[in-house]
């Protein structure tokens, strides 16, 4: 595997039903981030972990919980979530350095019913 | 005002044409500046990042950097019909917290 892989790539779940999505970057770096991406809105960034420790959080609502083992894996956690919850969901990896250039993963298609 | 503007388009270019696709940026202390190609249903794909006022150039693109005036753009040479995409502009600012904002993206054509 190389670059940022994320599984599953498409998930259709009920507002009850408890969910996690997983990211594995495979380049060596240390920051992650998981961004959100609606219909015809920008891309809004949700979390960032560096080094594993979390250094933002954008006002995201706890029905998300991320979580970040190591430098190279990269947890969401979903529960109780809305029909407009629904979105791609982005992970993406970076180099802490000047450029911090940013590599996204394929990304998880996912719908709330 | 937005952080990041973009125009959304639709851009549409005839083939072999250039485009010229264009950011603004409300945050005078940014630092770097990057442009992602997005085909529909896929993620962004990083194609130029730049941070020195002037130009980069890459192949069939070009990016242009004007801090004084805020401004970045991408050119794209010869236009591809496989170049059609959505292109986003992100910017980090001031601080260097590696906080990317993305600009809404500007739709590209590009017509055989």
């Amino acid at each position: 595997e190389t670059g940022v892989t994320q599984t599953p790539r498409h998930l259709v779940m009920g507002m009850t039903n408890k969910k996690s999505l997983k990211c594995e970057q495979h380049l060596g770096h240390n920051a992650m981030y998981w961004y959100k991406q609606s219909a015809k809105k920008p891309l809004e960034l949700m979390f960032v972990y560096n080094f594993k420790e979390q250094t933002e959080n954008n006002s995201v609502p706890s029905r998300f919980s991320p979580e970040c083992p190591n430098s190279s894996h990269l947890f969401l956690h979903l529960h109780t979530l809305q029909p407009e919850d629904s979105a791609l969901y982005l992970c993406a990896s970076s180099q802490e350095r000047l450029t911090y250039e940013q590599y996204f993963g394929p990304g998880t298609r996912l719908t709330v019913t | 005002q937005k952080e990041v503007e973009q125009n959304s388009g639709p851009l549409s270019v005839p083939e072999g044409a250039i485009a010229s696709l264009n950011c603004t940026y409300s945050d005078r202390g940014s630092q770097s500046f990057f442009w992602y190609r997005q085909y529909s249903g896929k993620s962004p794909e990083l194609i130029m990042f730049i941070y020195s006022n002037g130009d980069k150039e890459d192949g069939r693109f070009t990016a242009q950097l004007n801090k004084a005036s805020q401004y970045v753009s991408l050119l794209i040479r010869d236009s591809q019909p496989s170049d059609s995409a959505t292109y986003l502009c992100a910017v980090i600012g001031s601080g260097n917290t590696g906080k990317l904002i993305f600009g809404q993206g500007t739709t590209l054509q590009v017509k055989p």
